[in-house]
């Protein structure tokens, strides 16, 4: 079974709208969780990330995401997209039975219109 | 300027070549991994590094081998036994640092064609 699923592998969207990007995933432990994003072309840039503590996590460019552990989400939310946050976006998970191991989900590409 | 460092960005190998991929860090981090990245299923872990002199496999292994002679450098070499090898190599490493525990930082990547 998948660790991590992103289920939307596009989503579309116009500009100024709000996104909500998902991210579910399965373990019987606790568990790290991160967002990436990815321009074409080059590595993964951490966008934020939950430890422990609040479980909403605010990160970078205006990004927000919640953890919910009993529907065993982490989806990525923003109020209101720009064209510059085009780009595809990997949510990945840490195990508490494995902290060196990340596992990624395949990725959605976030298409901003004008 | 702290940072990872992939090379080259592009690489073009005829098939059944060998070729060797570089990461460096100067980041001071223990661990250091390697991933490949296909078209829509993200990334897959191929091996990693958690101290100098030892490894371990990742999920698709078979067809790589890596070396870990220097905390900085984790280079990786794709041998001619890897049946499709044209892909998006991404190097990276993670903190051990408490505040910032298992925090995983990329390089730019090599995208390797086989020709």
């Amino acid at each position: 079974a998948q660790s991590v699923t992103q289920l939307d592998s596009q989503v579309p969207v116009f500009e100024e709208a709000p996104v909500e990007l998902r991210c579910n995933y399965s373990s019987s432990v606790s568990v790290y969780l991160f967002w990436y994003v990815q321009y074409p072309n080059q590595g993964l840039q951490l966008l934020l990330k939950y430890l422990s503590g609040s479980t909403l996590v605010k990160g970078i460019n205006g990004f927000e995401a919640e953890f919910n552990k009993s529907q065993t989400s982490f989806h990525l939310r923003k109020p209101s997209v720009h064209i510059s946050d085009t780009a595809e976006y990997f949510c990945a998970v840490v195990k508490g039975n494995n902290f060196n191991k990340f596992y990624f989900g395949s990725g959605t590409k976030l298409n901003v219109k004008p | 300027d702290g940072g990872i460092t992939q090379s080259p960005k592009y690489l073009f190998r005829k098939e059944g070549q060998n070729v060797t991929l570089s990461c460096e860090q100067n980041l001071n981090h223990d661990a250091m991994y390697w991933y490949r990245q296909d078209p829509g299923q993200g990334l897959r872990l191929i091996y990693y590094s958690q101290i100098v002199n030892d490894f371990q496999k990742g999920d698709i292994a078979e067809g790589y081998s890596v070396s870990r002679e220097k905390k900085e450098s984790f280079p990786l070499t794709v041998t001619s036994a890897q049946k499709n090898p044209t892909a998006f190599y991404l190097c990276a490493t993670v903190t051990s640092g408490r505040e910032n525990y298992n925090e995983q930082f990329f390089g730019p990547g090599t995208r390797l064609t086989v020709l």
